[in-house]
């Protein structure tokens, strides 16, 4: 069983839509990621909160905003996607910033635009 | 920048054969590795890890040695499983605080047949 919870497990939006991924953990970590996979690809880094400010963003398009309520629980909120913005997306914890602190992933989140 | 160059498969096995998944990188500082499974429709799970030179990580029968002088963090396992079937990836963290980039190798797809 994953320690890092996503909600929902999948999702069909429309362009027009908005809607937001969730994300949980109760590790007491206090960094957190955002990742977007591609089929057949590794994930792709998007988002990292520590401490619950944002700290890296990677260049990702306005269209997605992600939000860090408290230290347990991560969001990204979606509008206006487009079909490419199709993907897995990933939400991850660790304990710190230090390198040798793994990365905790979740389930993933598979987000169809239509 | 770090880099990640690990075998891309497929790679099909039979049950209870020998596995290797070869993994190499290149890295500015002192990297910790770590090896990441994922299973089909499941985020990824950390299955093993190593922080400094000459580190043995082992889960679940797999092992994997930090070689430093080869710069190389193979995968081993003596016996696969049907339930090994996934995809692979040798993950690279740089060392030290604010190292929130995971650098990830393309990824091996092992199947196993019966």
């Amino acid at each position: 069983d994953t320690e890092v919870t996503q909600t929902p497990k999948h999702l069909v939006m429309g362009m027009t839509n908005k809607k937001s991924l969730k994300c949980e953990q109760h590790m007491g970590h206090r960094a957190m990621y955002w990742y977007k996979q591609k089929a057949k690809k590794p994930p792709e880094l998007m988002f990292v909160y520590s401490y619950e400010k944002l700290s890296i963003n990677e260049s990702v398009p306005s269209r997605f905003s992600p939000e860090c309520p408290n230290s347990s629980l991560l969001n990204l909120h979606l509008h206006a996607l487009q079909p490419e913005d199709s993907a897995l997306y990933l939400c991850a914890s660790s304990q710190d910033r230090t390198g040798n602190s793994p990365l905790h992933f979740g389930n993933g989140t598979r987000l169809t635009v239509t | 920048g770090d880099s990640v160059t690990q075998m891309e498969g497929p790679v099909t096995l039979s049950e209870e054969a020998f596995l290797t998944i070869n993994c190499t990188y290149t890295a500015t500082g002192y990297p910790s590795l770590f090896w990441y499974v994922q299973y089909p429709g499941e985020g990824l799970q950390l299955l093993l890890k190593a922080t400094k030179a000459d580190d043995k990580g082992s889960n679940k029968g797999f092992e994997a040695t930090y070689r430093k002088e080869t710069t190389s963090f193979h995968l081993e396992k003596g016996s696969v499983q049907v339930s090994d079937s996934a995809v692979y990836f040798c993950v690279l963290r740089d060392s030290g605080a604010g190292s929130y980039q995971l650098t990830f190798g393309k990824g091996t797809k092992l199947s196993v047949i019966p």
